[in-house]
């Protein structure tokens, strides 16, 4: 299985000032397609998972364009431009190559 | 409106049994492929099976493997998870998913315990 490692584990961060999150696999994710299946996700207290980026870099429907990803291969990045007091929550990585697998989560507090 | 809507969780003693339901709306359900992850209380999110749109293809995780049994009912817009020889480490929420599109349910709890 692929193995999805997120850096850091936790986050505080003053409203208004950008975050960056990191994650690694232990494989290549991009496909013989061309696609590179990267996800990352949003879990707000109480809440399921909502997607915030799809294959590495596209947000999906709804989402403010402070969210970035970037990245190729094996490392990855979701950035935060401004963030903002509901942007709280723990981020994960996932992995779409085959099975799913997801990172360890993130999670960000506000100052 | 996309809507999944998990159902079938509940207490239930270590060696027994639950089926979970997934009840699909507002997409095409036949077309896709579906998962059940699950989260532990205070845990990260975890895969544990994996249907393609035909049921074709089935996966599981090892930590479920030979125990749960993954099916669905594209007639009825169905997804199940027949969930054997349970054990505390099977405590979580499980979610109906398909991650790639999006798309999750609100998750059931199922607890394990005496």
């Amino acid at each position: 299985d692929i193995v999805m490692t997120q850096t850091p584990l936790s986050l505080s961060v003053t409203p208004g000032q950008p975050a960056s999150i990191s994650c690694k696999s232990s494989q290549s994710l991009l496909h013989s397609d061309g696609k590179t299946y990267l996800y990352w996700y949003l879990q707000k207290p109480g809440q399921s998972p909502q997607l915030l980026i799809y294959e590495v870099s596209s947000r999906f429907s709804g989402v403010p364009d402070r969210f970035s990803g970037s990245g190729s291969g094996t490392d990855f990045t979701l950035k935060i431009s401004r963030v903002e007091a509901e942007d709280v929550g723990v981020y994960y990585c996932m992995q779409g190559m085959h099975v799913i697998t997801f990172g360890q989560g993130t999670r960000l507090e506000i100052k | 409106e996309v809507q999944l809507v998990e159902s079938g969780g509940g207490l239930v003693q270590p060696g027994g049994s639950l089926r979970l339901s997934c009840a699909a709306s507002g997409f095409t359900f036949s077309t896709y492929s579906m998962n059940w992850v699950r989260q532990a209380p205070g845990k990260g999110l975890e895969w544990v099976s994996y249907i393609s749109s035909s049921s074709t293809s089935i996966y599981y995780a090892d930590s479920v493997k030979g125990r749960f049994t993954i099916s669905r009912d594209n007639a009825k817009n169905s997804l199940y998870l027949q969930m054997n020889s349970l054990t505390a480490e099977d405590t979580a929420v499980y979610f109906c998913a398909s991650p790639k599109g999006g798309y999750w349910g609100q998750g059931t709890l199922v607890t394990v315990s005496s």
